[in-house]
């Protein structure tokens, strides 16, 4: 059975800060890595589609890197802010069968 | 493109009552998920169907949830009977392998 595992489940940090989180999957058969924010009482949204090894993808103060080789991704934010409180899902896809696992997620929280 | 609809948006139940979610996917697309989000809690990911072929259920409550996907188009999840911790937004996504697109979900608070 396929499973993506996120970490960590959750956190805490002050408004500023930087942070980090890990999605892993496995790498066999791999073929995209997803990345969405859900904020409450929202519907997901998109951040990042990465496909190759050494991806790096940036929007505003949010990043991510793609190792498809050791099966992790991170997503950085810099200088966090209250907005950014959400649960950051990742979900891997992979070859034959158009098949997604999502993660459980890691939920953000930005005290100001 | 349309996306992926949902309805009833509300729904305002008593306990002990059942009730029932319909998700419309984009056309085409084979996977469809439920998800559940409780406030205050990380997303939980009910059950996963690939066409009308179930590929995880394994956090579905079975004793008082079902969900069925006919002809591999939409989808329904009921709750019978629900509990006061079902009071949760319930998410429907659909894709074609690739980016998942959600609906707006529905509320669900059980009284």
């Amino acid at each position: 059975i396929l499973n993506v595992e996120q970490s960590p489940q959750s956190l805490h940090v002050q408004e500023g800060d930087s942070t980090n989180f890990t999605c892993s999957f496995p790498s066999s058969n791999f073929y995209a890595l997803h990345w969405y924010r859900w904020e409450t009482a929202k519907s997901p949204e998109a951040l990042f589609v990465m496909t190759l090894n050494g991806d790096e993808k940036k929007k505003g103060r949010i990043s991510a890197t793609l190792n498809t080789k050791e099966g992790y991704s991170y997503l950085y934010i810099k200088g966090s802010q209250p907005e950014d409180s959400a649960t950051y899902l990742c979900a891997s896809e992979y070859t034959g069968g158009f098949k997604t696992i999502f993660g459980a997620g890691t939920r953000l929280f930005v005290k100001a | 493109e349309a996306g992926v609809a949902q309805s009833p948006r509300y729904k305002i139940i008593e306990k002990r009552q059942s009730v029932a979610f319909w998700c419309n996917p984009i056309s085409g697309h084979a996977t469809l998920y439920w998800y559940q989000q409780i406030l205050g809690q990380g997303p939980k990911l009910l059950i996963q169907f690939q066409n009308n072929g179930v590929v995880d259920d394994s956090q579905l409550p079975k004793d008082r949830f079902s969900a069925e996907r006919l002809k591999g188009v939409d989808s329904t999840l009921k709750i019978q009977p629900a509990k006061l911790e079902d009071s949760a937004v319930y998410l429907c996504a659909s894709s074609l392998g690739g980016r998942a697109f959600f609906g707006q979900g529905t509320r669900l608070t059980v009284v």
